[in-house]
C-alpha cells in the first residue's frame, strides 16, 4: 500500500516568509509526529498527534512552528517568519496504533532558507 | 533525556560483526531501532517493548537490558547493505510514542 508521502520534497524561501509543509499519512494510522533533521545530526522531535487526543507540542522550538492534523489525516507543519536555523529535513511519520508501535517515514521536506 | 549511542561510527568489511549500543540516564520503557541510508528516510528495523527482550531480522537482533536502562544491536556477517546510520529511539516520558532519538551510528561496510 501507499506509505507516507510528505510534499513539497523540497522548498526554498526567503527569510522572513511563511511555509507549508504538507505530511499524509498512511490510511489508518492514528498517531502522526513530526520529526526535524539538520545536516548530519540526529532526529529531534517536534510534535506528536495521537487520534483526538491534544497534540503533544513540546518539542517545537518556538512560537514560530504550529502544526495541525485536520480529519485525523493530513497534517500540515507551517512555520512563521522562518529563519536560517530553520534550515533542515522535516520528516513526518505515522504509527498503526491499537499497540503497534513502529514508526513509518515520509520522505521528508528539505527547507533551506536564504 | 536524549539516549547515548556508541560507537560513532564503525568500519567494517563483509562478514564481520558489529554491536551499537543505546544507553540512557532515565527508565527505558520500550527501545525502537531504525537505519537511514543517505538522503533517504529512517525505516523500521525492530522494537523491544519490555526488559529482557530479544528480536532478530534476519542476520541483525537487538537486546533490552531495563536494569541498566540500555538496548543494543547486533549486526553479524555484515553486508554491504548494512551501511546506513542507526538511530535508537527511546520514548518520550508523557508523550505516548513519540521518541526522543539518540545522534545515531553510522556504520560503513566494505567488500
Amino acid at each position: 500500500g501507499a506509505g507516507v508521502s510528505q510534499s513539497p520534497s523540497n522548498k526554498v524561501t526567503e527569510k522572513g516568509k511563511d511555509v507549508e509543509l504538507r505530511c499524509d499519512p498512511i490510511s489508518g494510522h492514528t498517531a502522526l509526529y513530526w520529526y526535524r533533521q539538520s545536516l548530519g545530526q540526529g532526529l529531534e522531535f517536534l510534535i506528536y498527534f495521537q487520534g483526538n487526543s491534544a497534540p503533544d507540542k513540546s518539542g517545537l522550538p518556538s512560537d514560530r512552528f504550529s502544526a495541525e492534523r485536520t480529519g485525523g489525516s493530513v497534517s500540515t507543519l507551517t512555520i512563521q517568519r522562518t529563519q536560517q536555523e530553520d534550515s533542515a529535513v522535516y520528516l513526518c511519520a505515522s504509527s498503526p496504533g491499537q499497540g503497534r508501535y513502529e514508526q513509518y517515514f515520509g520522505p521528508g521536506t528539505r527547507l533551506t532558507v536564504t | 533525556q536524549q539516549p547515548v549511542q556508541s560507537p560513532q561510527a564503525v568500519i567494517l568489511r563483509e562478514g564481520e560483526d558489529a554491536v551499537i549500543n543505546c544507553s540512557s540516564s532515565k527508565a527505558l520503557y520500550s527501545v525502537h531501532w531504525y537505519r537511514q541510508k543517505h538522503g533517504e528516510a529512517p525505516v523500521f528495523l525492530m522494537i523491544l517493548l519490555k526488559g529482557g527482550e530479544q528480536k532478530g531480522h534476519d542476520k541483525i537482533s537487538a537486546s533490552f537490558n531495563e536494569k541498566k536502562q540500555q538496548s543494543s544491536l547486533y549486526l553479524t556477517a555484515s553486508q554491504l547493505s548494512y551501511s546506513g546510520t542507526y538511530f535508537c529511539g527511546t520514548e518520550k516520558p508523557q508523550a505516548g510514542t513519540a521518541l526522543i532519538f539518540g545522534k545515531g551510528t553510522t556504520l560503513s561496510v566494505s567488500s
